[in-house]
């Protein structure tokens, strides 16, 4: 069965814009999570959301939002891009929800870069 | 919040040595889950631990479980060119997110 799918894989954003990135979790998944990848940070946690409820929150600005479709579907936004913003976003969907013991299979990511 | 170490950062290897890497939790873990993320792509789950003191062999790779549920290690046996790529140990404490750690770099010299 077809993985994650993400969506874009690469773009450029300049500071001060907004930016959407599209996550397709794998049939039957109702989790999605949302990391940043930095080679400063690592795998840091944006948020989960399942069953289009946000279930658990990252430590990270209000810039950063998500939501789901009834599809399971998943949507991240920033706002208001600052350099600091470019990296990797990597999402990530499981059956059930994150904590409860189920693997989460990854997507290949979004390459952002904030020039 | 809880918050998984692990060491080492970098691990450079000659091929055919063998190579380890450590996970610390500050808190006690339902469970623990390995991932391996190969240059350029992304993270793919390896294994998942749940046991006190679970001992599981993937081949080459064997991963433990601590006795007290807070720490874990990842073993790799003879390395070749393949297992190039960053290790991470990632860790569940009830219904909480999954906290990574930062990563194991292994680089194999041929």
């Amino acid at each position: 069965k077809a993985g994650v799918t993400q969506t874009p894989r690469y773009l450029i954003k300049t500071r001060g814009q907004q930016v959407t990135l599209s996550c397709s979790p794998i049939s039957g998944h109702r989790s999605v999570s949302w990391y940043q990848q930095t080679p400063g940070q690592g795998l840091q946690f944006l948020f989960e959301y399942f069953s289009e409820t946000q279930r658990n929150k990252g430590n990270f600005p209000g810039r950063f939002s998500g939501r789901q479709f009834s599809n399971s579907r998943s949507e991240m936004n920033v706002s208001t891009l600052e350099l600091g913003d470019s990296a990797l976003y990597l999402c990530a969907s499981s059956l059930g929800g994150q904590g409860s013991g189920n693997t989460i299979y990854f997507g290949e990511g979004s390459w952002l870069t904030v020039v | 919040g809880q918050q998984v170490m692990q060491i080492p950062q970098y691990q450079h290897v000659q091929e055919g040595e063998d190579f380890t890497t450590y996970c610390n939790s500050s808190t006690t873990l339902s469970n623990i889950q390995w991932y391996k993320q190969r240059p350029g792509g992304h993270p793919v789950f390896l294994i998942q631990l749940v046991k006190s003191g679970e001992v599981k062999k993937q081949k080459r790779l064997t991963f433990q479980f601590g006795e007290a549920k807070k720490n874990s290690s990842l073993h790799i046996t003879a390395t070749q060119t393949t297992d190039v790529g960053t290790y991470f140990c990632a860790g569940a404490g009830g219904n909480t997110p999954l906290v990574f750690g930062k990563g194991t770099r292994l680089s194999v010299i041929a």
